[in-house]
Order: structure tokens, then sequence, then C-alpha cells
């Protein structure tokens, strides 16, 4: 079995700051996702990769970016943090480039005091 | 635009009962309903599936329904377990949406001894 890891699993920043979270896998999955969790909310998706230097935006891209410079990892950067956008982010990966199982990480809990 | 509707938003059930959830969705092309489960500061994992050229998959307690010309799917729990209260989020993709899994809001169920 594979797992994904995502760090940091807390991240606080203040207001207009520029904040990255990782994603690493180890399934040698082609495709991985960035998706965002508010409470009481489903998952929206922000981004999408479908191998290695590839990116597809979500539904939810804008005020972020993010880099899929190998096939195990996959990053986010919230460009400027603000305050509603604290919730929970959580990385996921499948095995090819169709909608197929996904196998998300715990997340990473964002706060922006 | 809310592609995808789940209800109820919670739901408490007593220990032997039926859980019934309820998913409803516009697209057309949509073709692979997936229902995750999400225990509290985990991500979600994959429960069941349905492909639309079926209309029922069962999988020991669990079974999840499929509705074509109404566009509906449903997840039943049969002798719902304490062990079973999560959060259930239904989800749908397909040809045309490539990688893309679009997810509906969840439903918090919640399982009384």
């Amino acid at each position: 079995g594979g797992i994904i890891t995502q760090t940091p699993k807390f991240l606080i920043g203040q207001e207009g700051q520029k904040l990255t979270l990782k994603c690493q896998q180890n399934f040698n999955h082609d495709t991985m996702y960035w998706y965002r969790q508010d409470s009481g909310k489903g998952l929206r998706l922000i981004y999408y990769s479908i191998t290695e230097n590839d990116l597809q935006k979500g539904d939810l891209s804008e005020g972020y970016d993010a880099s899929r410079e190998k096939k195990s990892s996959f990053s986010l950067t919230v460009t400027s943090a603000q305050k509603n956008e604290m919730a929970v982010f959580l990385c996921a990966s499948s095995m090819g480039a169709r909608a197929e199982t996904l196998y998300f990480g715990s997340g990473t809990r964002l706060t922006v005091l | 635009q809310q592609q995808v509707r789940q209800s109820p938003q919670s739901l408490t059930v007593w220990e032997g009962g039926t859980t019934v959830l309820t998913c409803s969705y516009e697209d057309s092309t949509f073709n692979y309903f997936p229902w995750y489960q999400q225990f509290p500061g985990e991500g979600p994992a994959l429960l069941i599936s349905i492909l639309s050229v079926s209309d029922k998959k069962e999988d020991g307690r669990f079974t999840t329904f499929f509705n074509k010309r109404e566009k509906k799917l449903s997840l039943h729990i049969i002798d719902s377990q304490p062990g079973d209260s999560a959060t259930y989020f239904c989800a749908a993709g397909g040809n045309n949406a490539g990688a893309k899994l679009t997810f509906g809001g969840g439903t918090r169920l919640t399982v009384r001894p």
C-alpha cells in the first residue's frame, strides 16, 4: 500500500501572507489533486495535475498557485492568505488520468490571523 | 454552480436502524458515482462506487442505488453502527470531466447506541 503525506498538518499565517502547502505520494500515481474543505461544505477542487509539470485549474483556483515538479509531489501556494479561506486543504492522488479512486491525505488545516 | 447536491446535511439514527443518504446531479455526462466516508481528522476514503450502467451495487451493509432518468443516487446503510458515524460524500465524474471528480456537500451521520 501507499500513503499520502501532507505537510504541515497545521499552518498559521498572517492575512496577506504567501503560504505553501506540500504533498507527497508513494503510490506512483499519475494524477494528483488539491481540494479545499470548508466546515459544513463539500470538497471543492482547486488544482489537479495528470502528470509531472501538468497543471489544470479546478473550480476554486483563483488566489492559488500549484506546482508539480516531480511525479511524487504536488504543492499548493496560497498567494495572499485571507481570513475567509480558513479551511482544511486535502491532497489526493489517483492512478490514471480519468476519474477513479482517489486516495486522500489527512489534510492541512489553515488558520489566518 | 453546484453540480452535485446532497441531502440531508446531517442525520442521526439509532443503532440497528437504516440510514438513507441522497444525491442529485445535473451533468448528464457523469457516469461514475463514488461515495466517500470521512472520519474526524482523516481524509475521505472510498466506501463504494457505481457506474451509470448499473442501478444497484452492494457491499456488505452498504448499498448504493442509481437512477439515471431522475439523475439521483442514494446510499443505504442497514443495521447502522456507532462506528459508521462519519461524514459521507457523494461524488460524480465522467469521460467529459477527465480526471475531475465533483463532490456533494456531505452528510454528517451520527449513529446513537
